[in-house]
C-alpha cells in the first residue's frame, strides 16, 4: 500500500521568501509522485509530477520537487513566494495502479 | 476545450436519502475516477472506471456505486446517505497512456454535499 505525510498543515511565508512544502511517502514499490494544488471553490490542479528518470521535476508557476529515495521524500519548493500561491497543496502517490493516495494537505497563506 | 465537468456544483439532502452526481470526462478521455474530500482533509479514493469496467474501488461501504457509460460520462449514486457523506465529491479523467499509475488525473470542481 502508498500513503503519503505532509508536514505541517498550515505554512506561512512572506512574499518574495522561500515556499518549502515537505512531503514524505511510503510505497512497496517504485512510486510516481505528485503535487497538486486547489484553490478556493475549485478542484485539483497539477502542479508537477514524478514517474522515471530526472529526479529534479519541474512544474508549472515555478514550483519544483526533488524526488529522493533515500529520504523518501518529495519536497515541493518555489524560491519567491508570490499573493497567488496562496491555496492549499496536495502530494499524492500511486504505484503501477488505478488509485492516488493524497496527503492531508497544507493550506499556504502569503504575507504581503 | 472543455475540461472536467460535475453537476450539481451544490446540493442538500436529508439523512437516508439517495444522490446521483455526474461527469462529463475531457474528450478522448476514457479513464474516469471519483474522490470524496471531507472538509480539511485530502481526497480520498472512491472508484475508477475505464472502458466502462469498474477497474478500482476504494474502502467504502456498499451504499457507494457508480457506473460509466458509452460515451464515458460517470454517475456516482450514494444511497442511505449520513451526516458524515457530507463532503466535496470530486471527478477526475485521464487518458490512459502506460500504466495507470503514471497517468495525470485531471479533476473537475467537484460537487459539493450536504447532508442534514
Amino acid at each position: 500500500a502508498q500513503s503519503v505525510t505532509q508536514l505541517g498543515s498550515h505554512v506561512s511565508v512572506s512574499e518574495g521568501a522561500l515556499v518549502l512544502l515537505r512531503c514524505n511517502y511510503s510505497s512497496s514499490v517504485p512510486p510516481y509522485l505528485f503535487w497538486y494544488v486547489q484553490y478556493p471553490n475549485q478542484g485539483l490542479q497539477l502542479l508537477l509530477k514524478y514517474t522515471t528518470g530526472a529526479t529534479l521535476v519541474k512544474g508549472i508557476n515555478g514550483f519544483e520537487a526533488e524526488f529522493k529515495k533515500s529520504e523518501t521524500s518529495f519536497h515541493l519548493t518555489k524560491p519567491s513566494a508570490h499573493m497567488s500561491d496562496a491555496a492549499e497543496y496536495f502530494c499524492a502517490v500511486s504505484a503501477n495502479d488505478y488509485k492516488l493516495s493524497f496527503g492531508a494537505g497544507t493550506t499556504v497563506t502569503v504575507r504581503a | 476545450d472543455a475540461g472536467v465537468t460535475q453537476s450539481p456544483t451544490h446540493l442538500i439532502k436529508t439523512r437516508g436519502q439517495h444522490v446521483t452526481l455526474r461527469c462529463s470526462p475531457i474528450s478522448g478521455h476514457k479513464s474516469v475516477s471519483w474522490y470524496q474530500q471531507v472538509l480539511g482533509q485530502g481526497p480520498q479514493f472512491i472508484f475508477q472506471y475505464y472502458e466502462k469496467e469498474e477497474r478500482g474501488r476504494g474502502n467504502f461501504p456498499d451504499r457507494f456505486s457508480a457506473r460509466q457509460f458509452p460515451n464515458y460520462s460517470s454517475e456516482l449514486n450514494v444511497n442511505a446517505l449520513l451526516l458524515g457523506d457530507s463532503a466535496l465529491y470530486l471527478c477526475a479523467s485521464s487518458r490512459r497512456t502506460g500504466t495507470f499509475g503514471a497517468n495525470v488525473l485531471t479533476f473537475g470542481a467537484g460537487s459539493r454535499l450536504t447532508v442534514l
